[in-house]
């Protein structure tokens, strides 16, 4: 079967960077995916990590290890509408399918 | 394009009737799924379709529940007898991947079941 862990919540502060941890136990990995949901929205797609190393796309960079099957979202220059709740998901090549993790509520404050 | 459509946006129905969700993907993804969303169990796969066939439905929870891809434009999912746990958001996404690590949901349906 599949597992993900990531933290429940986070908060940081306007204008910082914040790290949202994702490790992952899977049979047969094929690659990590990131969602953004703000409350009452439906989930967006942030980026993909099929190999070890970091992505990058503006203010938001996605990075994975598949050794330590251990991925990271990593946001800069914090803005308030970062404020949601970010997924990790795991593409599992046996099942052919995403899992997504609980979810890690992010809080911006001033 | 105009992204993935669900209807209705918001469904109240009471116990024991039949409730069925409708979804239109994105023209030219051949992968669709459906999903449930709840505060206690988060984001819950239901059933996953791939060129209209059902690929895996391990995530439907009982038999209350079933779905259907006549097309592929147009995928429907039914409970029937609906109960109050039933109450949840659906989302309904879709994919050009197989597998689909990059789906596009839909607005979602909140369901209400009374």
């Amino acid at each position: 079967g599949q597992s993900l862990e990531q933290p429940s919540e986070v908060t940081a502060v306007e204008g910082a960077i914040v790290q949202i941890n994702c490790t992952y136990q899977t049979s047969g990995f094929y690659g990590l995916s990131w969602y953004q949901q703000h409350d009452g929205g439906a989930p967006t797609f942030l980026s993909y990590n099929a190999l070890d190393g970091l992505e990058e796309t503006g203010r938001f960079s996605s990075f994975l290890s598949r050794s330590d099957s251990y991925g990271y979202l990593l946001l800069q220059e914090l803005q308030m509408k970062d404020s949601a709740s970010y997924f990790c998901a795991v593409r599992d090549r046996g099942y052919q399918k995403v899992t997504f993790g609980i979810g890690t509520k992010l809080q911006v404050i001033p | 394009d105009a992204g993935v459509i669900q209807s209705p946006r918001h469904e109240v129905t009471e116990m024991g009737q039949e409730v069925t969700l409708r979804c239109k993907p994105i023209s030219g993804h051949n992968s669709l799924f459906w999903y449930r969303q709840t505060m206690m169990r988060g984001l819950e796969l239901l059933i996953y379709f791939n060129n209209n066939v059902p690929i895996d439905d391990s995530g439907m929870p009982e038999d209350r529940f079933s779905a259907k891809m006549p097309n592929a434009s147009f995928s429907t999912l039914k409970i029937q007898p609906s109960e109050p746990r039933d109450s949840a958001v659906y989302f309904c996404a879709s994919s050009f991947q197989a597998g689909g690590y990059e789906q596009y949901f839909g607005p979602g349906t909140r369901l209400t079941v009374t």
